[in-house]
């Protein structure tokens, strides 16, 4: 099985930096997700890891390092826009349903 | 491209009801699944789908099940609602490939069981 944790929630300024951790538990690692949740909406994807390292991707970036089961979400020059709900989810190893096991959100509040 | 559609977009059952959430996608995606997401919590797999005619159980079936006839629709039965199940329900798919297969959601029905 999978255990995800993230913070539950978190507080930035616009036009600053913030960083959003998932640590994780697996029993096997195919892979791991973020997607971006505003209120009332679906999930929409943000970013896929599967090797170590830094992957940018515009004011979005995310980082993967598997041997310590750990990956962030960076999103810089924050907008009020990006007041949302972030999701960490890992891809099951070993199986050919593309299944994820998906944490609980950091639900993000950007302030003036 | 529609992408993934949902229907209802709302409902309220009584205790004991059933019914059938709608799910179809127009992108050709090999994948499907069914979660269910209570609020301020995560989603959990309902049900999946790596094809027409194959579905497996998720982390909570209990009280659903699911077909998968064509490789566009994917409904999801609800039998003798329960307050337990009030949630929101989002159906997804995906390409079968390696790599980063990501989910596309639909826009989720809101269910209220009373």
């Amino acid at each position: 099985g999978q255990n995800i944790d993230q913070p539950t929630e978190m507080t930035a300024t616009e036009g600053a930096i913030v960083q959003i951790n998932c640590t994780y538990q697996t029993s096997g690692f195919n892979g791991l997700f973020w997607y971006q949740q505003h209120a009332g909406e679906a999930p929409t994807f943000l970013s896929y890891n599967v090797l170590d390292g830094l992957e940018e991707k515009g004011r979005f970036s995310s980082f993967l390092s598997r041997s310590k089961g750990y990956s962030y979400l960076l999103l810089k020059e924050l907008q009020m826009k990006d007041s949302a709900s972030y999701l960490c989810a890992v891809r099951d190893e070993n199986t050919n349903a593309g299944k994820s096991t998906f944490g609980d959100g950091t639900t993000l509040t950007v302030k003036p | 491209n529609a992408g993934v559609t949902q229907t209802p977009k709302f409902r309220i059952l009584k205790i004991g009801q059933s019914m059938t959430l709608q799910c179809t996608q127009d992108m050709n995606h090999n994948y499907m699944y069914w979660y269910r997401q209570d609020p301020g919590m995560g989603l959990k797999l309902i049900y999946y789908s790596v094809g027409a005619g194959i579905t497996d159980k998720g982390e909570v079936p209990n009280g659903y099940n699911v077909s998968r006839s064509t490789t566009e629709d994917f409904p999801l039965r609800l039998e003798l609602a329960a307050p337990s199940q009030t949630s929101v329900y989002f159906c997804a798919s995906s390409l079968k490939r390696t790599g980063g297969n990501e989910q596309f959601f639909g826009p989720g029905t809101r269910l209220t069981v009373l």
